[in-house]
């Protein structure tokens, strides 16, 4: 299972747009890449996921580089809701594996 | 509504006692899975289940086990508990093809006393 790389920590002030990396350097062709958030007290939620192309919904924008081995989760304006663990994971196409989380990387929003 | 729902969230139990935590859900999704999370190890399977009577092992198995007789259900079953089995427990489940999204139940706290 291809593992990915998240940074720890981040802050960000709100209604300010968040930038959150994610390293999968050992990525394969068929993998999606998939975001999730947990916020406190709470189990984790979809985000957002893609597989080559840029990704927008109603929560956030998926940013993947060209040669797939990074990708950026992008809130465009911050609230102190987003506040959570965001964890990125990559995903087969038949989705039929063992999946591998991580610690994630927890988000603080400064008022 | 679509839903993972499991049962109970909340269990206090001592060593050695059998217990089940029970997962279900209402998507008719082929890929089912469990997960236990502890403070500074985030989320960790256990075992995942591609389809009905097709199970395997996560990164974290031992002490625990899982039957799918059923597509909707996916309980784990711990036949003697112990303390380090004391943990936050999540279900999910997902449609297994085009990587479809994980749902995630609400948890379940566990205690081994």
């Amino acid at each position: 299972d291809a593992k990915t790389t998240q940074p720890n920590s981040m802050e960000s002030n709100e209604e300010e747009p968040v930038h959150l990396p994610c390293n999968h350097s050992t990525i394969s062709g068929t993998d999606y890449i998939h975001w999730y958030r947990q916020l406190p007290s709470q189990g984790p939620e979809y985000v957002i996921h893609g597989l080559t192309s840029n990704v927008n919904n109603r929560m956030a924008s998926l940013a993947i580089a060209e040669d797939r081995k990074s990708s950026t989760l992008i809130l465009h304006r911050a609230t102190l809701r987003d506040a959570a663990v965001y964890y990125c994971i990559l995903r087969q196409h038949f989705g039929n594996e063992k999946l591998t989380f991580g610690t994630g990387t927890r988000l603080t929003i400064i008022p | 509504e679509a839903q993972v729902t499991q049962n109970p969230r909340y269990l206090i139990t001592v060593t050695g006692k059998k217990l089940t935590v029970t997962c279900s859900q209402n998507m008719n999704h082929e890929y089912m899975s469990w997960y236990r999370q502890d403070p500074g190890l985030g989320l960790r399977q256990i075992y995942y289940s591609m389809n009905v009577e097709v199970t395997d092992k996560g990164d974290v198995p031992e002490g625990y086990k899982v039957s799918r007789k059923e597509k909707r259900n996916f309980p784990l079953i711990l036949e003697s508990p112990s303390p380090n089995q004391t943990s936050l427990y999540f279900c999910a489940s997902s449609f297994g093809e085009s990587a479809g999204e994980l749902f995630f139940g609400e948890g379940s706290r566990l205690t081994v006393l």
